[in-house]
């Protein structure tokens, strides 16, 4: 069965960093491309950043490009996403998800993590 | 990194058919069929229920149905039940982007 685990959210200042991480299992992880989709309060999906399988191929929304980085660790099965210089409209459930084999569309998700940024 | 176009809202009875529609442009949903639905019930994750277009994943009731024309694709769930109650969102393959989805804003169903 696949299971996708967040954890790392919380509350953190504006300006604060976070590293949300994502453990992967019941599947070969190193064998699919990954993301990070958020959804503030009340506000719809919105993809926030994708990796390749190998980690060689790493895309950003545009609002996040130089504050967030996306990173994977194929021997620990595990997905991370480092956020740093928050503002108060990242806040918003961080959903880890694999990207299906064909790569277009997400095919499983994780049940989510709180980030929240405020003073 | 413009989202697709959903209504907000749309609603029917029990056992009723109903359709959301998702519009985009030529570099989206016109240019690739790649358009996928998802289903998020309040405090759950969204899941999967179409996929390039008009394919349900192993599990998805038969009652959900995709399909697309021109920049628009539609999500026509018949039979409506209790349980269809939930946010659905669209997502589609794009070029205008280099993280290459995006999504709709979601459409809240509502079974009467």
């Amino acid at each position: 069965e696949v299971q996708l685990v967040e954890s790392g959210g919380g509350l953190v200042q504006p300006g604060g960093s976070l590293r949300l991480s994502c453990a992967a299992s019941g599947f070969t992880f190193s064998s699919y491309w990954m993301s990070w989709v958020r959804q503030a309060p009340g506000k719809g999906l919105e993809w926030v950043a994708n990796i390749k399988q190998d980690g060689s191929e790493k895309y950003y929304v545009d609002s996040v490009k130089g504050r967030f980085t996306i990173s994977r660790d194929n021997a620990k099965n595990s997905l991370y996403l480092q956020m740093n210089s928050l503002r108060a409209e990242d806040t918003a459930v961080y959903y880890c998800a694999r990207i299906a084999v064909a790569a277009t569309e997400i095919d499983y998700w994780g049940q989510g993590t709180l980030v929240t940024v405020s003073s | 990194q413009s989202a697709l176009t959903q209504p907000a809202s749309v609603s029917g009875s029990p056992g009723q058919s109903i359709t959301i529609s998702c519009t985009g442009t030529s570099s989206d949903v016109g240019g690739y069929n790649y358009v996928s639905w998802y289903q998020q019930h309040p405090g759950k994750a969204p899941k999967l229920m179409i996929y390039d277009v008009s394919n349900r994943p192993s599990g998805v009731s038969n009652r959900f149905s995709g399909s697309k024309s021109g920049n628009t694709a539609s999500l026509t769930i018949s039979g409506l039940q209790a349980e269809d109650e939930a946010d659905y969102y669209c997502s589609s393959y794009t070029s205008s982007s280099t993280l290459n989805w995006v999504f709709g804003g979601g459409t809240k169903l509502t079974v009467l």
